[in-house]
């Protein structure tokens, strides 16, 4: 099946910096892809839809000066997280859709985040 | 999408199937049944999905009521690399640019 990287798998890093994290379809194109939150013992949740050649689009809550979307080309999003704090310590994960006739989605294997 | 309801966790043995249910009672016609799992600090991997009839592959089988109101998913034989969160979810196929809803998953626990 189709393959969806994460870069980098974990990252530590102090309170206030930005830490960006990237999302790579390595055998198919994708004009969109979704970012994911996860806190420990939660379910994934949607944060926002990356689109090639246009805005992401963010959840409810999200705040998109924070968590900057940028779908450089068609198998790159890049996440951006700005002035890090303790409580962005998550683990973020990418998925793309596939281009198959059920369009079943492809995850990253996800980035661990710790703010300190 | 429709919503659907899966036990919080279960239990299965070593070698044995692990049945896993899901209830879709609101399911609409043109709505898949997908399932996923995510192993622990990993994203989410897909196992199997169908529309109708029962599927299989190498990995599961599913079982789809004829009423389309639930499904099961089966593991023949149950390994502990198989302990996991799996996540069934309901959702229209031919949807490009639609994301994938998680609820909370059942928990499975192969037990040696």
């Amino acid at each position: 099946g189709a393959v969806v990287s994460q870069h980098p798998s974990w990252v530590i890093c102090k309170s206030g910096t930005s830490v960006k994290i990237e999302c790579r379809s390595l055998d198919f194109q994708a004009t969109t892809m979704f970012w994911y939150r996860q806190f420990p013992k939660q379910s994934l949740m949607l944060m926002a839809t990356s689109n090639e050649g246009s805005k992401a689009t963010y959840e409810q809550g999200v705040e998109k000066d924070k968590f900057l979307i940028n779908h450089a080309s068609l198998t790159l999003s890049t996440l951006t997280v700005t002035s890090a704090h303790p409580e962005d310590s998550s683990f973020y994960i990418c998925s793309a859709p596939g281009t198959g006739a059920y369009n079943e989605q492809f995850f990253g294997p996800g980035t661990r985040l710790t703010v300190l | 999408d429709a919503k659907t309801t899966q036990p919080t966790s279960m239990d299965c043995a070593e070698g044995r199937a692990a049945n896993l249910p899901c209830n879709h009672s609101t399911i609409s016609g043109n709505e898949y049944v997908y399932w996923y799992r995510q192993i622990h600090s990993q994203g989410p991997q897909y196992i199997i999905h169908g529309l109708k009839n029962n599927e299989t592959n190498e990995m599961a089988s599913l079982i789809i009521t004829e009423d389309r109101k639930s499904s099961t998913l089966i593991l023949p034989h149950a390994t502990l690399r198989d302990t996991a969160v799996y996540y069934c979810i309901v959702r229209v196929g031919y949807n490009y640019g639609q994301n994938f809803v998680f609820g909370p998953g059942t928990r499975l626990s192969v037990l040696p």
